[in-house]
């Protein structure tokens, strides 16, 4: 079985700073990676995904992240953060043999203060 | 509709009581999928609609926990006997496929609070 380990509970950060969210996995076969977004009382949103090809994807408000297999890693970064990337962010697998379901981690709350 | 809808937004209920929570996914989305949010433990599956396939209820915690997609479309998540520890806040997400490599659009989620 998959598992997904965000060590981060929680990461403040001033604004204009930079920022790594961690996110590592567990799992005997080929996955695809995922992060989501949620906003204060909205739903999930898709940050970015790695399927295939190049290890570094890029996503949506300037995040992104870098797929390491060896490491079995799949951190987010953003140079430079603003108040409103305050949100928590849930890094995710799921298989890539037909799996029908995302495995998420717990979770990082991240607080962007001035 | 423009998104995943679920309701009602929150619920309380008493312990011991039947809940039923509903979503409304993207129109023309085959996939249909719950999930349930506990504080401190992140989102944990619960259980997955693929067109007219039999569900995958993998996740279900326990036979108190039911599903069910009408028409391939509205999706009602059903808890018997409500527990306290049922509290949490419950999402369904769609996808226009089988595979979960494609996009999943959440809901805003139900918050059940078990008093």
């Amino acid at each position: 079985a998959q598992s997904v380990t965000q060590l981060d509970s929680q990461v403040p950060v001033f604004e204009e700073a930079p920022v790594e969210l961690r996110c590592n996995y567990s799992s005997s076969v080929s996955v695809y990676l995922f992060w989501y977004v949620q906003y204060p009382n909205q739903g999930l949103q898709l940050l970015l995904k790695y399927l295939s090809g190049s290890t570094l994807v890029k996503g949506i408000n300037g995040f992104e992240a870098e797929f390491n297999k060896s490491q079995t890693s799949f951190h987010l970064r953003k140079p430079s953060v603003h108040i409103s990337d305050t949100a928590e962010y849930f890094c995710a697998v799921s298989l890539t043999g037909g799996g029908n379901k995302l495995t998420f981690g717990t979770g990082t709350q991240l607080k962007v203060e001035l | 509709g423009a998104g995943v809808s679920q309701s009602p937004s929150n619920k309380v209920t008493e312990k011991g009581k039947d809940v039923e929570l509903r979503c409304d996914p993207i129109s023309g989305h085959t996939a249909l999928y719950w999930y349930r949010q506990s504080l401190g433990q992140g989102l944990e599956f619960l259980i997955y609609f693929q067109g007219n396939s039999a569900p995958d209820k993998s996740g279900l915690p326990s036979d108190r926990f039911s599903a069910e997609r009408t028409g391939g479309s509205v999706s009602t998540l059903t808890i018997q006997r409500t527990q306290q520890e049922d509290s949490a806040v419950y999402l369904c997400a769609s996808t226009p496929g089988r595979q979960v490599n494609t996009e999943a659009f959440f809901g805003q989620g139900t918050r059940l609070t078990v008093v």
